[in-house]
């Protein structure tokens, strides 16, 4: 079936250095979602990308959408503790709602 | 405040029995889903709903039920047939299926 990876399931980055997540699909999608769950919180939406190569930005991150709409990245410039959290990218299901990645969770030591 | 609450926070039920998890939103949105969240397990979906008095099965939907009788209102029953109920749940609703989904705060059930 349809699957949505995730990689690395954890990253731990010293306060200043940059993370990047990565997603990948097995099939071609028509858009990918970004989430962002804090430690305790629920998940919260981040961003949507439709096109292909479609870049991205919301301050220090960076959101990119694969030429051929089967992969996509979420990078982090300059982390701050602020960033703490599990990422999920999350992409239109055949069936019935979207898959979700099992995320990538992040560390940042001060 | 539009938004989708979950109630309680937390709660604590005895092995062997029903539990029913709330959620509500005002939001307006036609579907609903529920997921379950383990520790590195992601995010599972359990059931959801595209509209009122439908809704159908997700990827780990033995020992759970649904109803949907209100636009506004998806609960959940966790019930006994579930082995291994403790986790964290979390409910959420979009506009029509595949758009972006917006959650509740979560019930965090612990079965003694």
């Amino acid at each position: 079936g349809q699957q949505v990876m995730q990689i690395p399931q954890y990253q731990h980055v010293q306060e200043g250095e940059d993370f990047t997540t990565y997603c990948n699909s097995s099939t071609t999608l028509s858009n990918i979602q970004w989430y962002k769950q804090r430690p305790g919180g629920h998940p919260v939406f981040l961003i949507q990308l439709v096109k292909s190569g479609e870049v991205k930005k919301q301050k220090r991150l960076t959101f990119q959408f694969g030429e051929a709409k089967k992969n996509s990245s979420l990078h982090i410039t300059a982390t701050q503790t602020t960033d703490v959290g599990t990422y999920f990218c999350a992409g239109p299901s055949s069936g019935y709602a979207l898959n979700f990645g099992k995320g990538t969770s992040l560390l940042v030591t001060p | 405040d539009g938004g989708i609450t979950q109630s309680p926070k937390y709660l604590f039920r005895k092995e062997g029995q029903n539990v029913t998890l709330s959620c509500e939103q005002n939001l307006n949105h036609d579907a609903m889903y529920w997921y379950r969240q383990d520790p590195g397990q992601g995010l599972r979906l359990i059931y959801y709903s595209q509209i009122v008095n439908d809704f159908q099965k997700g990827d780990i939907a033995e020992g759970y039920s649904v109803s949907r009788e209100k636009k506004e209102s998806f609960p959940l029953t966790v019930t006994s047939a579930q082995k291994n109920p403790t986790a964290f749940y979390l409910c959420a609703s979009s506009t029509s299926r595949q758009d972006t989904q917006y959650f509740g705060p979560g019930t965090r059930l612990t079965v003694l």
